[in-house]
């Protein structure tokens, strides 16, 4: 157990919804980093947030947002659902601001649209 | 633009052999390596990393690897293999914004199949 939970485990959802998913950091992490994990694409780095700013953007579309609130955990929002949406979406975080800190990651979220 | 290239989609191992997973790398500046591994419906799991320092990396379950400047490779190995290794195996690297933590851009991954 790496301490990152996320949830929901699973979701379902039709074209053109709107879903968020929901991501605890460790304790006393302050780093929070979303990755999108399909077949074709691979694992990609979506957005990463620190104490609440957003730090970096990655391959992330404009019709996904984020944001970390003050109690540091995180929400990854993704609008108007598209077939080619449908993935595994990792949270991961960090303690610090180092190099020197690896990542732990949570479970995932599998979202299917359908 | 960094990268890192994992060169084998499948590795078969018998258990109790020597294994060997491939990751070269290319980078600007310094280069800091992570190996996670990923069990079925599972998340990610760190098993070491390179910073600095010796080239031979120890890391979880008895994983190692071997960070080779002049060849920009960080292969994993692991001196005798178990089935319960056999997962997905992922190299990556990690953006360095001038000395703070960036995200990791990772490999395409290498399935490790060891059987018994």
């Amino acid at each position: 157990d790496s301490g990152v939970t996320q949830t929901p485990k699973h979701l379902i959802t039709a074209t053109g919804q709107r879903v968020t998913l929901r991501c605890s950091p460790r304790s006393g992490d302050l780093s929070v980093y979303w990755y999108q994990q399909s077949l074709d694409q691979g694992l990609q780095f979506l957005i990463q947030y620190y104490n609440g700013e957003e730090r970096a953007k990655g391959n992330i579309l404009e019709r996904f947002s984020a944001q970390q609130f003050p109690d540091l955990h995180s929400e990854l929002n993704l609008s108007s659902l598209e077939l080619g949406d449908s993935a595994l979406y990792f949270c991961a975080s960090s303690g610090g601001d180092s190099i020197h800190y690896e990542q732990y990651f949570g479970p995932g979220t599998r979202l299917t649209v359908t | 633009a960094q990268s890192v290239a994992q060169p084998e989609d499948q590795v078969n191992v018998a258990e109790g052999n020597p294994l060997t997973v491939k990751c070269t790398y290319s980078v600007s500046g310094n280069p800091y390596l992570f190996w996670y591994v990923q069990y079925p419906n599972r998340g990610l799991q760190f098993l070491l990393k390179y910073i600095t320092g010796d080239n031979l990396v120890k890391g979880s379950y008895g994983f190692e690897a071997e960070f080779n400047k002049s060849q920009t490779s960080f292969h994993l190995k692991k001196p005798s293999a178990l089935v319960s290794d056999s997962a997905l195996y992922f190299c990556a690297v990690r953006e360095n914004y001038g000395g703070s933590q960036g995200n990791l851009i990772f490999g395409k991954g290498t399935k490790l199949s060891v059987k018994p």
